[in-house]
């Protein structure tokens, strides 16, 4: 079974500070991607890659920035944290899709719920 | 854009009623579709997908169908059961190889004994 793992289910960090979530997946995915949940608005993509190195932005990308140095591992990162970032993160690993379909599911983590003070 | 609509919960039911969560998509070309749930406390599971039109996806007693020409992929189940308490996402992935996934809202189902 693919494995997702997110470092850690809890977290409270205070305003301004530098937040760093990190994940990694045990499947040799090459697509990895970071949503956030929040109630009555779903999951909704923060960014994703789709190779080392490689990032584009999603749908809600200010206020974060990632990491991908190894294929393995994704990191999201609040560069200043704001109250308005509390929430449930959750990370996902793909295959790369055959030919242009896009049809192959994500993988999810179990999350991690963001506390800013 | 791609967007998803499902039916705005939450659904409550008693154990082995029948179950319907409504569908509907807007996408250009032949998007693949899914049917993800998250229990409690969990990350989301791919339940069941469907990757052309009139592909019947089913899973654990739950079905759906991929209907085109109505844009719809309605998630069934003849007899629900309290485990069967979660949240419930559709969602589509473009044609064009990139897997971004769009979500709908997701709808909350609680089943009682």
């Amino acid at each position: 079974d693919v494995k997702v793992t997110q470092s850690s289910r809890y977290l409270v960090k205070r305003t301004g500070e530098k937040v760093f979530l990190e994940c990694v997946q045990d499947m040799d995915h090459e697509n990895m991607f970071w949503y956030r949940q929040d109630p009555g608005l779903g999951l909704r993509l923060i960014y994703f890659s789709y190779d080392v190195k490689m990032k584009e932005k999603g749908d809600i990308p200010e206020g974060y920035s990632v990491s991908r140095e190894k294929k393995e591992r994704f990191s999201l990162i609040l560069e200043s944290a704001s109250t308005n970032q509390t929430s449930m993160y959750l990370c996902a690993s793909s295959r790369r899709g055959q030919g242009t379909r896009g049809n192959q599911p994500q993988h999810f983590g179990d999350g991690t719920r963001l506390s800013i003070l | 854009g791609n967007s998803v609509t499902q039916m705005e919960g939450p659904v409550t039911l008693s154990e082995e009623a029948f179950l319907t969560i409504n569908c509907t998509y807007t996408a250009t070309g032949y998007p693949s579709l899914f049917w993800y749930v998250q229990y409690p406390g969990e990350g989301l599971q791919l339940l069941l997908k469907a990757t052309k039109a009139d592909d019947k996806g089913s899973n654990k007693g739950f079905e759906a169908t991929y209907r085109k020409e109505t844009t719809s992929f309605h998630l069934e189940k003849g007899s629900v059961q309290v485990s069967d308490s979660a949240v419930y996402f559709c969602a589509l992935s473009s044609q064009g190889g990139s897997e971004k996934l769009v979500f709908g809202k997701g709808t909350k189902l609680t089943v009682n004994p």
